[in-house]
């Protein structure tokens, strides 16, 4: 079964350290990879996808086939990050019948 | 361009009784899900909805329906009210198809739902 799995509900780091969100997920084909981010009182909006392989607001994320992960990693938090990231999947292949799978999110904190 | 606009943004109804929440996804965008969001389950996708046809469905029961019309636009229906009904219910659309691209969802603010 297709299944995205964050491991950690609640992530607590200082302001300066390094932080990365776990995501692993369960597919056997190829995936497309997505982590979203909601901060607090906006919409949930797209953060970055692994295929664009592009840093966004600091954050990279790297598709590892071999552990099926993609983690999302920042080498320097700042108390603006503190927000709730998604992590999805959407099945590869042909048709359009795709669908969005999400992780059950994970809360950063970035503490001053 | 318009985003995904869901009305209303507030709601507070009493056990028992039905609501209707409506979503207006960006224009050209086929694809419109809708997804409950509590502090303790995250994010829980309840249907999407394609031209019209729901061609996916979460792990919801049949009191949660829903439809879309021709114009992309779509309502979701929660009959006989639970307290466990409160929630942030989020609408998302996307382009759908094949592109990578076209797979991004944009969401709505969410309508707030309280049941009492």
């Amino acid at each position: 079964a297709q299944r995205v799995t964050q491991p950690e509900k609640l992530l607590s780091v200082f302001k300066g350290a390094p932080v990365e969100l776990k995501c692993n997920y369960s597919y056997s084909g190829s995936p497309e990879l997505f982590w979203y981010v909601q901060y607090s009182r906006q919409r949930l909006q797209l953060l970055l996808r692994h295929i664009s392989r592009e840093s966004i607001k600091g954050f990279t994320a790297d598709l590892n086939k071999g552990e099926t992960s993609f983690h999302l990693k920042k080498p320097f938090a700042q108390e603006e990050d503190s927000a709730m990231y998604y992590c999805a999947l959407v099945p590869g292949g042909a048709g359009n019948n795709r669908k969005l799978i999400w992780g059950l999110g994970t809360s950063l904190a970035v503490n001053p | 361009k318009a985003g995904v606009t869901q009305t209303p943004r507030y709601l507070i109804k009493t056990r028992g009784q039905q609501v209707t929440l409506s979503c207006s996804p960006i224009s050209g965008h086929r694809s419109v899900s809708w997804y409950q969001q509590t502090p303790g389950q995250g994010l829980q996708f309840l249907f999407e909805y394609f031209s019209e046809t729901q061609r996916n469905k979460g792990n919801f029961p049949g009191r949660f329906s829903g439809r879309q019309f021709s114009n992309s636009r779509s309502e979701m229906n929660v009959s006989t009210l639970e307290l466990g009904d409160s929630a942030l219910y989020l609408c998302a659309s996307s382009l759908a198809g094949q592109a990578p691209w076209a797979t991004e969802a944009f969401f709505g603010q969410g309508t707030r739902l309280t049941v009492v």
